[in-house]
C-alpha cells in the first residue's frame, strides 16, 4: 500500500507485505537525498541515500526511487517485518552554499501488524 | 558510521533555567550539527557547530538562546538558555563523516521537558 493522509501520514501493513512510503521535496536544486528510520526514543537511523544523478538505488530489502521531474522520492520496503515499525523521514541536501544542511520531510508512521 | 553519544539522555527542568547538552563522537569529524525535534514533529536544524569559530545559526535560532561550543573535532555542546515550556523537545546532534558523501549520522537525542 501507499502512504496517505494529512498532517503526519500513517501507513499500516501486514507482516510480509511490501510498503511504499512517499515524500515530496521542495527544492529543485537538491542533489542528495536520505531516508532515515526513527524508532521511539531513539535518534534517526540512516537507511539509504541517493544522488540526483540516479533514479533508483537498492539496498537490503529497501529501494529508493527518485523522480526529479515531479520532485518525488519514495522508499520501498520489501517483506515488511514488525521491526520495521517506526517513523520514516526523507531529507534533502541542497548542496552548494547550503552544503551539509539537511531539510527534513514531515515523516510517515509505519505500523506493521504480525 | 560513527558512535555518537549525548548527555544527558533526558532531563526535566524548571522555567528560566539553562541546560547544556553534550555530544561526543568516537572519531574526528569535520561537521557537527544540532537539531530540534518538537513533540510529534520532524527535525529542524538549529545550527552548524564549527570547530574553532562561531556556530552558524539557521533562521529563527539565535546564539543568545542556543549558545554552541565546538572545542575540538570530537565534541560539541548546545545550551538551551532561559528555558520555557515551548523549549520542550528532543535535541539531536549529528555528524558528517565525509564531506563528499554528505551523509549525516545522528546521536540518540536528549529529551527535554520544561515545567
Amino acid at each position: 500500500g501507499e502512504s496517505v493522509g494529512l498532517h503526519l501520514p500513517t501507513l499500516s501493513v501486514q507482516e510480509g507485505d511490501n510498503s511504499i512510503i512517499n515524500c515530496a521535496y521542495s527544492n529543485s536544486a537538491s542533489d542528495y537525498f536520505i531516508w532515515y528510520k526513527q524508532e521511539s526514543g531513539k535518534g534517526p537511523q540512516f537507511i539509504i541515500d541517493i544522488r540526483s544523478n540516479m533514479d533508483k538505488r537498492q539496498g537490503q530489502r529497501v529501494t529508493v526511487l527518485l523522480n526529479k521531474t515531479v520532485k518525488h522520492l519514495s522508499l520501498q520496503i520489501a517483506a515488511t517485518q514488525p521491526g520495521d515499525s517506526a517513523v520514516y523521514f526523507c531529507a534533502e541536501n541542497t548542496g552548494g552554499t547550503s552544503y551539509g544542511k539537511l531539510t527534513f520531510g514531515q515523516g510517515t508512521i509505519l505500523t506493521v501488524h504480525p | 558510521s560513527a558512535v555518537i553519544s549525548q548527555k544527558p539522555s533526558r532531563d526535566i527542568c524548571q522555567r528560566g533555567t539553562s541546560l547544556t547538552i553534550q555530544c561526543q563522537v568516537d572519531s574526528q569529524v569535520t561537521m557537527m550539527f544540532w537539531y530540534r525535534q518538537q513533540p510529534g514533529q520532524s527535525l529542524t536544524l538549529i545550527a552548524t557547530a564549527n570547530q574553532g569559530s562561531e556556530a552558524t545559526y539557521e533562521s529563527g535560532f539565535v546564539i543568545d538562546k542556543f549558545p554552541i561550543s565546538r572545542p575540538n573535532l570530537t565534541f560539541s555542546t548546545l545550551t538551551v538558555s532561559n528555558m520555557s515550556p515551548e523549549d520542550s523537545s528532543i535535541y539531536l546532534c549529528s555528524v558528517e563523516l565525509d564531506r563528499v558523501l554528505d551523509t549525516q549520522y545522528f546521536g540518540p537525542g536528549t529529551r527535554l521537558t520544561v515545567l
